[in-house]
């Protein structure tokens, strides 16, 4: 079965620098991977997905992500964070050989952006 | 999101009592989940449901049963409701074509 590990429970960071979110996933022959973000008392919302193609995925918000198959990684960064970014985000992985999703998630990453 | 809807958001309830969490969808889709959030464990899948009647067990399921029958409403039922079930329950949608769910807003269960 599928796994996801977010090493980092919590991240702080300043203002306008950059942050970048880790994510590895149990290895698989073909996975679709995704990022979601939640802000406080909201349900999860899609910022990113990989499923084929280009290895760099842009997404919402001017967060984007690379798959590296080799690393089993599917990091999120961005450049320049906002006070705004200050969310939950889950990295979460579907095996792209079970026909549908069925999304497994990682325990979540809180992302902390002070002044 | 519009199209799915969670009810109710909040609810305190007693141990050992029944309760059951409605959520409904207005896009069609073939695909509902239901999940629970814990701090430290993430998501985890509870049942979903690939169409009408037809319902499977996800991670963790003891406790809790589901039932669909009807395309745009899915019910989540704990049959005996106990503390280890406090937790916040997401319901989600997808449709085949692998673009990630659409997740309803939540309802925090509260069993004392």
């Amino acid at each position: 079965a599928q796994s996801v590990t977010q090493l980092d429970s919590q991240v702080p960071v300043f203002e306008e620098a950059p942050v970048e979110l880790r994510c590895n996933y149990s290895s698989s022959v073909s996975v679709y991977l995704f990022w979601y973000v939640q802000y406080p008392n909201q349900g999860l919302q899609l910022l990113l997905k990989y499923l084929s193609g280009s290895t760099l995925v842009k997404g919402i918000n001017g967060f984007e992500a690379e798959f590296n198959k080799s690393q089993t990684s599917f990091h999120l960064r961005k450049p320049s964070v906002h006070i705004s970014d200050t969310a939950e985000y889950f990295c979460a992985v579907s095996d792209g050989n079970t026909g549908f999703q069925k999304l497994v998630f990682g325990t979540g990453t809180r992302l902390l952006v002070s002044p | 999101d519009a199209g799915i809807t969670q009810s109710p958001r909040h609810k305190v309830t007693e141990t050992g009592t029944p309760v059951t969490l409605r959520c409904h969808q207005t896009e069609n889709h073939r695909y509902m989940y239901w999940y629970r959030q814990d701090p430290g464990h993430g998501l985890r899948l509870i049942h979903y449901s690939y169409g009408v009647k037809d319902t499977d067990k996800g991670e963790v399921s003891d406790g809790y049963s589901v039932s669909r029958s009807k395309t745009e409403d899915f019910l989540l039922t704990l049959e005996s409701a106990t503390s280890s079930q406090t937790s916040v329950y997401f319901c989600a949608i997808s449709n085949r074509d692998i673009q990630g769910y659409t997740f309803g807003s939540g309802t925090r269960l509260t069993v004392v």
